[in-house]
């Protein structure tokens, strides 16, 4: 079946850079989204990547994806106490109807520190 | 104006209760979903809707019915509510690639 794990909870020192994992298990995924979650708040969403390609970048956000692995990571640069958040891993399922749908992982509870 | 809005924000109810959840949107996208959140369980999909007349189930539809009453409107209903449906819910739309969400509904069912 459809499952999505991550670790659940990351610290990091301000300044450093934060890795947070995930691994999958669909190998039929045609996206992979991060989502950040402030508390309080709804999800936002970070950054995604098709599943034919191997790395993306967006400003401080790298994501890599190994299909062969089938694991995601999300690579935080210069972490800042800002960033502090719950980071969804999410995948988009290929399916009959390609519904859309997505499996989400637990979360990972970023705390930085200063 | 937020896209996806969510009403009410906070609501505390007794068990055996009906309570309503409605979810709006201005992004005029045609799919929209239903998800509840737990800690350390992540989002889990309770319903979603591909235009007013499509209506489908989730993983985990038990105790919740849905309602597409325009394209920009999709309510969630818990007939008779139980303590563990206690939980954040939360209202999304799509254009096929990217999901956007509300900021949640936090329920609790005494």
């Amino acid at each position: 079946g459809e499952d999505v794990e991550q670790s659940l909870f990351l610290s990091v020192r301000e300044g450093d850079s934060s890795v947070i994992n995930c691994t999958y298990t669909d190998s039929s995924s045609t996206y992979l989204y991060w989502y950040k979650q402030e508390p309080g708040a709804g999800l936002q969403l970070l950054t995604y990547i098709f599943s034919n390609m191997d790395m993306k970048q967006d400003q401080r956000l790298t994501v890599l994806l190994n299909k062969k692995d089938k694991h995601l990571s999300l690579r935080i640069a210069d972490t800042q106490t800002g960033d502090s958040a719950i980071y969804f891993c999410a995948e988009s399922i290929r399916g009959s109807g390609n519904t859309g749908k997505l499996i989400f992982g637990q979360g990972t509870t970023l705390q930085v520190k200063p | 104006d937020a896209d996806v809005t969510q009403t009410p924000r906070n609501r505390i109810t007794k068990t055996g209760k009906r309570i309503m959840l409605e979810c709006s949107q201005t992004k005029g996208h045609d799919r929209m979903y239903w998800y509840r959140q737990d800690p350390g369980l992540g989002l889990r999909l309770i319903y979603y809707s591909f235009d007013v007349k499509d209506i489908n189930k989730g993983e985990i539809s038990d105790g919740y019915s849905v309602s597409r009453q325009a394209q920009a409107k999709f309510s969630l209903s818990l007939e008779s509510a139980i303590p563990n449906q206690t939980a954040l819910y939360f209202c999304a739309t799509s254009d096929f690639n990217e999901q956007y969400f509300g900021p949640g509904t936090r329920l609790t069912v005494t």
